[in-house]
């Protein structure tokens, strides 16, 4: 089954404390990225990846690092979270940047 | 800058009614537009997409959306709606280079029974 697949799904943490959001596709898709969901603001996207070890800022890539040393694998780094990044996270990916995304289900990190 | 603006945030609605959602974006080139929905806890999922061709594209669950080119507009459009359909739906697009999808702020809809 065509899968992308984050983890963890929620977590609760503190302010400064290094966390990273895993996130994995089994379609041999190019393309992966990073969003963000906030209400009333929609999806902004942190960072985008069109191939190994090709990554590149989005709208929102303040406090954030990506690696992309798979194709499989786009991990979203948050080195010192911050309150202001308790948001719901999604990862996707596509063939290439303009087909349509294959969305995870989501990560909720609260930061407090 | 690219942007979408989706004109109604809140749209409640009941059964058997049309619905017309509005979705301008602001782009100089070529565009790839789509509609996505998020069902409530769940993901996003493709609705339709545009690429070329005939404006009047038609997706999932019968829905439909127009391009106007002239407009720079992608409505979505459904003559009945159902208690299902019930979500968040996010207009979206990439432009010439295709490497960012720009999305709107969505429009909540809700279908009473």
């Amino acid at each position: 089954e065509a899968q992308v697949t984050q983890n963890p799904r929620y977590l609760i943490t503190v302010t400064g404390k290094k966390l990273t959001v895993t996130c994995s596709q089994n379609m041999n898709h190019e393309y992966m990225s990073w969003y963000r969901q906030d209400p009333g603001l929609g999806l902004r996207q942190i960072y985008y990846s069109m191939n190994v070890e090709v990554t590149d800022k989005g709208d929102v890539p303040e406090g954030y690092k990506v690696s992309r040393k798979e194709k499989r694998n786009f991990p979203l780094i948050l080195e010192s979270p911050s309150p202001n990044q308790t948001s719901l996270y999604f990862c996707a990916s596509s063939w290439t940047g303009n087909q349509p995304q294959h969305f995870g289900d989501g990560t909720r990190l609260s930061i407090l | 800058a690219q942007s979408v603006s989706q004109h109604n945030h809140h749209v409640i609605l009941s059964e058997a009614a049309s619905l017309e959602l509005g979705c301008n974006y602001s782009y100089g080139g070529t565009v790839n537009l789509f509609w996505y929905v998020q069902y409530p806890g769940q993901h996003l999922q493709l609705l339709l997409k545009y690429f070329s061709g005939d404006p009047l594209v038609k997706g999932i669950k019968g829905f439909e959306a127009e391009f106007i080119k002239s407009k720079f507009s992608f409505n979505l459009r459904k003559p009945s709606v159902q208690w299902s359909d019930t979500a968040e739906y996010f207009c979206a697009f990439t432009g010439n280079a295709g490497n960012m999808l720009t999305f709107g702020g969505g429009t909540r809809l809700m279908v009473k029974p």
